[in-house]
Order: C-alpha cells, then structure tokens, then sequence
C-alpha cells in the first residue's frame, strides 16, 4: 500500500491558463474521489468514478473542469481558463467501495494558485 | 449550505488534559459520521467514525459520541498529547454524500 500519489504538489498559473492535475490512488480501490478545499474550509466535493465511469458532479463544479479515469486507474483533473478564485487545494481521495467504509484516503493534494 | 458545522476554529490544551472538539450537523438523513485528522502538508487521515445506530464509539485514547436529538457529536481525546496537534475535520455521509466541517486546529501544549 504506497498510498495515494498526487502530482503536481505545487502549481502556480497564470489566470486563463489551463493545468491538469493527476491522481494515483491505491491499486485495488475501485472508487477514486476528488474534492477541493479552500482555506479556512474543509474539503468540498467535486466528483467520483466508479472504476472508468463518473458517477457523480458536484453542482461546484462548472464546465471549465473535466475528470477523466481512463482504464480506471489513475485520474486527471482539468481546468481550463483559470480564474483566482480557482486557488485552493485540490485533494484526491480512494476507497474500495463508498466513502464510509472503509473510509477514505487522501493523497497529500496539489495546491493551485492562479496570479 | 453549511450542512456540517465546526463553530470553534481553534482549541488549545494542556498535555495529559481531555480535548473536547464539537460538530454540528442539520441534516437528519446523515446516517455515518467521520473524524478525519490533518497535518500541514498533508492530506486528511482518517481518526474515527460511528454509525447513526449508535451513540459511543471508542478507540484507545479517542472517543466519538453522538447525540442525535441533538443533531451534534463530539470526539473525546484523552490524554492529550503534544502528537495530536492537527487540524481536525468532522464528516457526515448519506450514502454517497459526505460533507465535511470547516475544521477545528487543535494546540496541545507540552
């Protein structure tokens, strides 16, 4: 069990660039999560995948983002045109089932700040 | 909508005392409740979770109590140590929704 793996951890972009993140959750976990917090808040949800699939979009998350679990490994999150208030931490987490139990794990986060 | 509550920001200790950190939540289809630890630099670790079915739960030196009537819990750490100094995330799941409060960072002085 190496964990959850999350790269980059740092990003600065300038507004209106685009940046992908990348998750590597742990091997065996079917469902693979992704929330975004920002500071003094806790994690929010964004959405999840069930294996390949994305099951579930957060209302939080508007059509500049796109999730992607090819082959229902390793996913990305993308961001198109980013804007200052796109700055936070953007958490990745993995399960086997739901997201209770057992419950889930986090990867370390990629912090984006856009100047 | 601030679904999950966690009015105290911050809370400070002394080593070896009981910290007592709070969590309120409004919606009464919440049927789990999580305790998630966080370091700088870090994600989120799981702590401690109870179900809606029961009003205690106990690991070591951590205890999560429930009150539903109330609609609020609270984890139990005792003693304190220097270690526990994180932030702590309180999280309630109805099925595959799960919130999370906005997180208390809890001090414990040596």
């Amino acid at each position: 069990d190496t964990g959850v793996s999350q790269n980059p951890r740092h990003k600065i972009t300038k507004r209106g660039q685009n940046v992908t993140f990348r998750c590597d959750p742990i091997s065996e976990h079917n469902r693979l999560y992704w929330y975004r917090q920002t500071l003094g808040q806790g994690p929010e949800f964004l959405t999840y995948f069930q294996n390949e699939a994305q099951l579930e979009k957060s209302r939080l998350l508007s059509d500049r983002f796109s999730a992607e679990r090819p082959k229902g490994s390793f996913s990305t999150l993308e961001i198109q045109r980013t804007e200052q208030g796109d700055s936070a931490m953007y958490l990745c987490a993995s399960s086997l089932e739901g997201p209770i139990s057992p419950p889930l794990h986090f990867g370390n986060g990629t912090r984006l700040t856009v100047t | 909508d601030q679904q999950v509550k966690q009015n105290s920001p911050s809370l400070s200790v002394q080593e070896g005392r009981i910290s007592i950190l709070n969590c309120d939540y409004t919606n009464s289809m919440f049927d789990y409740f999580l305790w998630y630890k966080k370091y700088p630099a870090e994600g989120p670790t799981f702590l401690i979770s109870i179900s809606s079915i029961k009003d205690k739960n106990e690991d070591g030196r951590f205890t999560v109590f429930l009150n539903k009537s109330a609609k609020h819990l609270s984890l139990h750490i005792v003693p304190s140590q220097p270690g526990d100094s994180a932030v702590y995330f309180c999280a309630a799941s109805a099925s595959e929704d799960m919130r999370f409060g906005a997180g208390t960072r809890l001090t414990v002085k040596p």
